[in-house]
């Protein structure tokens, strides 16, 4: 089992639609749950963090934690064509882990947003 | 959000050459910063860890007496690509909490 995984893509959604991004975690200690951005040819950005379990908005972001699920989700509500990106899913490692303080990133998922 | 900016953002070099590629952190203090490489279509690839005032931790399988990291200061982290080859071409981004900078594209001729 992968550690950091998220749902297989590419996901195609309309303009205005909601495209649902998923992952799954492997280190039941993780505590800091992130989204990253990546357009081609460019570093991740960062467009969410999450902590607590629930739910976290920012805009058109919607991020949602479940530590006892052990899943991380991000909504982008009113897709658009520039949200077109490849989607990073990365979680924090947990003290005592061998992957303490680094992040773990999934897969990513490309998300493509046509007009 | 915090800032983290590299230089240069892009360089072309010969091979046989060394490369130094700096990462700061603009508006915080890192004690720890990271390394990552990114090759066309790959995903990220964790190099190494950066401790300030101590040495890094690389991870298995990168060289360290290849890509040597110097962490001098809480603002500063340096990447020197020695004896670079065309294989080391590639997308060289670093990170300081959860930002990253925005990228050093290195062309070994």
């Amino acid at each position: 089992q992968k550690e950091v995984e998220q749902n297989s893509g590419p996901l195609s959604v309309p303009e205005g639609a909601i495209a649902s991004l998923n992952c799954t975690y492997s280190d039941r200690g993780s505590q800091s749950f992130f989204w990253y951005r990546q357009y081609s040819g460019k570093s991740p950005e960062l467009i969410m963090s999450i902590y607590s379990n629930g739910d976290k908005e920012d805009g058109r972001f919607t991020a949602q934690l479940n530590k006892a699920s052990q899943y991380v989700s991000l909504l982008i509500r009113d897709s658009q064509p520039s949200d077109s990106a490849t989607y990073l899913c990365a979680v924090k490692g947990s003290r005592g882990g061998t992957s303490y303080g680094k992040l773990t990133f999934g897969q990513g998922t490309i998300l493509t947003v046509h007009p | 959000g915090a800032v983290v900016s590299q230089h240069p953002s892009r360089v072309i070099c010969k091979s046989g050459t060394s490369v130094k590629i700096e990462c700061r952190s603009l508006d915080f203090q890192a004690t720890t910063m990271f390394w990552y490489r990114q090759f066309p279509k790959k995903s990220l690839m964790l190099m190494a860890t950066s401790n300030e005032g101590s040495k890094a931790t690389y991870e298995q399988g990168v060289e360290k007496d290849k890509f040597l990291i110097n962490h001098a200061s809480l603002t500063l982290s340096t990447l020197t690509v020695t004896s670079a080859h065309p294989e080391d071409s590639s997308f060289y981004i670093c990170s300081a909490e959860q930002f990253f900078g925005p990228g050093t594209r290195l062309t070994v001729l």
